[in-house]
């Protein structure tokens, strides 16, 4: 079964624009990570943050990470039409660094 | 770096068919190598691990003798669906790790198998 929700499952914004996608997560995780798909391709990794880490940035991405409240969200900013895929957050709560994956936010970024 | 080569990208055949998918890893070494299974619109759900030089973990429900995997090195990994059948349609991604602990996972593109 999925160990995250993601919310929301799908988001339309123009161009410009933020978007933020959120994740929950249900059990005690050694890091999380965000992955992007473009329709019908593989998955392309974004960033890691590790548990003991609150905030984390590359370029136009920006994740914080709440073990508190066991959630993460991802921030796009100045988004790009070409930010249109879908985008997963994923768990790794054990040394075999298996993942655990949300279901996914679908973001389209209209020009 | 860190490049993962799944082939074939799109297998359509007969059912009763069996279909290999490989999975390697271009430019390092992978101790595991994961098999995901994702259905339209939906997100991916692992079916085994793979390690080199030992058995696949299989993930509950997923059949072991349908979905056959053999980690024969560090580079290479295949699925293998045996018998194909119509409901075994399915996108199905590999996904590679290095050796070192809390490092992403590194994806192959894809096959999109379709069963007819």
């Amino acid at each position: 079964s999925q160990q995250g929700e993601e919310d929301p499952q799908a988001l339309s914004i123009q161009e410009g624009e933020n978007a933020t996608m959120n994740c929950s997560y249900k059990t005690s995780i050694n890091n999380l990570q965000w992955y992007r798909q473009n329709s019908g391709r593989g998955l392309v990794h974004l960033i890691l943050i590790r548990s003991n880490e609150r905030e984390k940035h590359s370029g136009r991405l920006r994740v914080t990470l709440d073990t508190s409240k066991k959630s993460s969200s991802l921030l796009i900013t100045a988004s790009r039409a070409a930010d249109t895929a879908s985008y997963f957050c994923a768990t790794g709560y054990n040394a075999g660094n298996m993942l655990t994956f949300g279901g996914g936010t679908r973001l389209m970024v209209k020009p | 770096g860190a490049v993962v080569s799944q082939h074939p990208s799109r297998v359509i055949c007969k059912s009763g068919t069996s279909v290999k998918i490989e999975c390697r890893s271009l430019d390092f070494q992978a101790t595991t190598m994961f098999w995901y299974r994702q259905f339209p619109k939906q997100s991916l759900m692992l079916m085994a691990t793979s390690n080199e030089g030992s058995k696949a973990t299989y993930e509950q429900g997923v059949e072991k003798d349908k979905f056959l995997i053999n980690h024969a090195s560090l580079t290479l990994s295949t699925l293998t669906v045996t018998s194909a059948h119509p409901e075994d349609s399915s996108f199905y991604i590999c996904s590679a790790l290095p050796g070192q602990a809390n490092q992403p996972q590194h994806f192959g593109d894809g096959t999109r198998l379709s069963i007819l």
